[in-house]
């Protein structure tokens, strides 16, 4: 267990519907990233806050997905109209400045 | 070119011997790099951070870092079955954000 939660740890969903995922980091923590990951691929990086700020948003991010992190604090990764290529794991994790990051258990979506 | 790159496996070593995995990466500027390793099912562990040229040892682990040919290796000594997993070299690059390899997956055979 490395600090960082995350909830649900798996979603099924059906094509349309919209879901939410929250990650609470590691308190002392001010820096959040979200990935994805594909089977047999590396996590792809989503959208990154420095505190309450979003400061990156990779162009994978359609704007379907949206992210927010109120009060530097834990962070809800949405996605709106899901599609059935959005099924993945979403991991999040944290990072205090230049130190090293660590996820936490990750979000497995299913979108039948 | 993919801006970080590993090769995918699998890659087979016998129990007590040594497992040497590569990555290069294509952003001069990078600063930190990082192991990570991930059972199936699993989310990503980090195993070694490294930061400047040279050698890094923890334990069964020694991370190499070359900037100038822009590799990064992680050796495993004395492999164990339960080193068997899939290992994700990772880059912190000029901004602000840390792109991961595909992994390569080790197996670990008694």
């Amino acid at each position: 267990d490395t600090g960082v939660s995350q909830d649900p740890r798996h979603k099924i969903t059906k094509r349309g519907q919209n879901v939410t995922f929250r990650c609470d980091p590691i308190s002392e923590h001010n820096r959040l990233y979200w990935y994805r990951q594909t089977l047999g691929q590396g996590p792809e990086f989503l959208t990154y806050f420095q505190n309450e700020a979003q400061l990156e948003k990779s162009r994978l991010l359609s704007d379907r997905f949206s992210a927010e992190r109120p009060k530097g604090s834990f962070s809800t990764l949405e996605i709106q109209r899901t599609e059935q290529g959005d099924s993945a794991m979403y991991l999040c994790a944290s990072r205090r400045g230049g130190d090293e990051q660590f996820f936490g258990p990750g979000t497995r979506l299913t979108v039948l | 070119q993919k801006e970080v790159e590993q090769n995918s496996g699998p890659l087979s070593v016998p129990e007590g011997a040594i497992a040497s995995l590569n990555c290069t990466y294509s952003d001069r500027v990078s600063q930190s790099f990082f192991w990570y390793r991930q059972y199936s099912g699993k989310s990503p562990e980090l195993i070694m951070s490294i930061y400047s040229n040279g050698d890094k040892e923890d334990g069964r682990f020694t991370a190499q870092l070359n900037k100038a040919s822009q590799y990064v290796s992680l050796l495993i000594r004395d492999s164990q079955p339960s080193d068997s997993a899939t290992y994700l070299c990772a880059v912190y690059s000029s901004a602000s954000k840390i792109i991961f390899g595909s992994g390569t997956r080790l197996s670990i055979r008694p």
